[in-house]
């Protein structure tokens, strides 16, 4: 089956730059999808098919995907983008793939 | 704009069914989207469970395959899940969301928490 790896922490200062990370088999040849989830509240599609944003959603949020990692980009982070980052990927033999997740901590 | 709503028990019995219906709103559950349910136990990740598309295709994750069935009503304009022989192990928020034919999830309901417990 599928796997994807995030680490389960992240950490950045106010006003700088956090990279979180989606790691997996070859995930450059998949379409990899980005989601927020704030405490008590469902998920947010931040970036889907490895770099696009929904409308409403900020241009500081990026995406890039290549080899075996993809990555979601935060810039001029706010305090307000604290919350938990999961990737997800289609698998044709395991379906949808969700990381394990990311907590996001602004300093 | 699509709105999606759960509903259905808070508490099941261990050994139990789960049965849960999400209720489109907005917008057609013929269109060109697949429906999925998403689970995430308290404290834990999110876990995906299965999706239907409108023709009644359905794909399932292999480790819950055996006990779930998702199911949809296009005259109500809803869909839902079942799973069978519960245990502590099911309990979680249960979201259904709307999936593009590229497979992300663009469209999710408030979620609904089940406990499993006598």
């Amino acid at each position: 089956s599928y796997e994807l790896t995030q680490p389960l922490s992240v950490s950045v200062a106010l006003g700088q730059t956090a990279r979180i990370t989606c790691g997996g088999n070859n995930i450059g040849s998949k379409n990899v999808h980005w989601y927020q989830q704030k405490p008590g509240q469902a998920p947010v599609l931040v970036i889907y098919r490895d770099s696009n944003r929904p409308s409403g959603i900020p241009e500081r949020f990026s995406g890039s995907n290549s080899g075996n990692t993809a990555t979601l980009t935060i810039s001029r982070a706010q305090a307000g983008d604290e919350a938990d980052y999961y990737c997800q990927v289609w698998d044709s033999s395991t379906g949808e793939v969700f990381g394990g997740g990311t907590k996001l901590t602004v300093l | 704009q699509v709105q999606l709503q759960e509903s259905g028990p808070g508490l099941v019995k261990p050994s139990g069914t789960l049965s849960l219906t999400c209720a489109v709103s907005g917008g057609s559950i013929s269109s060109s989207n697949w429906w999925s349910w998403v689970r995430q136990p308290p404290g834990k990740g999110l876990e995906w469970i299965g999706e239907i598309y409108h023709s009644g295709s359905t794909n399932y994750n292999p480790s819950l395959k055996s006990r779930v069935t998702i199911s949809v009503d296009k005259s109500k304009n809803q869909f839902s899940l079942k799973l069978s022989s519960v245990t502590a192990a099911d309990t979680a928020v249960y979201y259904c969301a709307r999936a593009s034919m590229d497979r992300y999830m663009d469209v999710w309901g408030k979620g609904t928490t089940v406990t499993v417990s006598s």
